[in-house]
């Protein structure tokens, strides 16, 4: 298994620019779940799915979009990119059960100028 | 709302030290407790995790965690460090109010160890 694969590693936007962050599971998880980190922030939640075409939002959504077309897939959007979504983002997912844990995926780090 | 709350933010200890990372939690109802590590440049590990039974918990690469539920905490320890233990050390908790799905992570504590 590859586990949370998450693409691009890194990426520079202008303000303004939108582009989506990809992010795909390859065990059958049924949640999965987007976070950015800040530095002295920890991890904040975005958005998060708990199966295909169900989604809620985290902490701080505004800014962002999601979709779960799919079980594998949690793609992220971002509209019109803003210097405040410069931030590291991390996909994670898990499989359904209380006493299970969430696996992350390497991160992808967004620059926006 | 639930809260976890990391004292430390930066750590410096020596090899061989004793490590001790404070973590407490906002909670009033069950939780389920973890810690998670992130190596320079590397995504978030899973360390261990407290879900009930002993609170005394043992992790990966010789750590351990005691939940004490009077105090809200759920330290983390190491009883001797190596250079390779330098990481950002993540508290967080899933709780029964979110249905265990939401993580909610404390701001971390970064740690360094010296040679």
């Amino acid at each position: 298994n590859a586990g949370v694969t998450q693409t691009p590693k890194f990426r520079i936007l202008k303000i303004g620019q939108s582009m989506t962050l990809q992010c795909t599971q390859d065990m059958n998880h049924n949640y999965m779940y987007w976070y950015r980190q800040d530095p002295g922030m920890g991890l904040k939640l975005i958005y998060y799915s708990v199966g295909a075409g169900i989604t809620d939002k985290g902490e701080v959504p505004n800014g962002y979009n999601v979709s779960r077309s799919t079980t594998e897939d949690f793609p992220l959007r971002l509209e019109l990119a803003a210097p405040s979504q410069t931030s590291v983002y991390f996909c994670a997912s898990r499989p359904a059960g209380r006493q299970e844990t969430q696996y992350f995926g390497p991160g992808t780090r967004l620059l926006v100028l | 709302a639930q809260s976890v709350s990391q004292h430390n933010h930066h750590v410096i200890l020596s090899e061989a030290a004793s490590l001790e990372l404070g973590c407490n939690y906002s909670y009033g109802g069950t939780v389920n407790l973890f810690w998670y590590v992130q190596y320079p440049g590397q995504h978030l590990q899973l360390l261990l995790k407290y879900f009930s039974g002993d609170p005394l918990v043992k992790g990966i690469k010789g750590f351990e965690a005691e939940f004490i539920k009077s105090k809200f905490s759920f330290n983390l320890r190491k009883p001797s460090v190596q250079w390779s233990d330098t990481a950002e050390y993540f508290c967080a908790l899933t709780s029964s109010s979110g249905g265990y799905n939401k993580l909610i992570f404390g701001a971390g504590t970064r740690l360094a160890v010296h040679p």
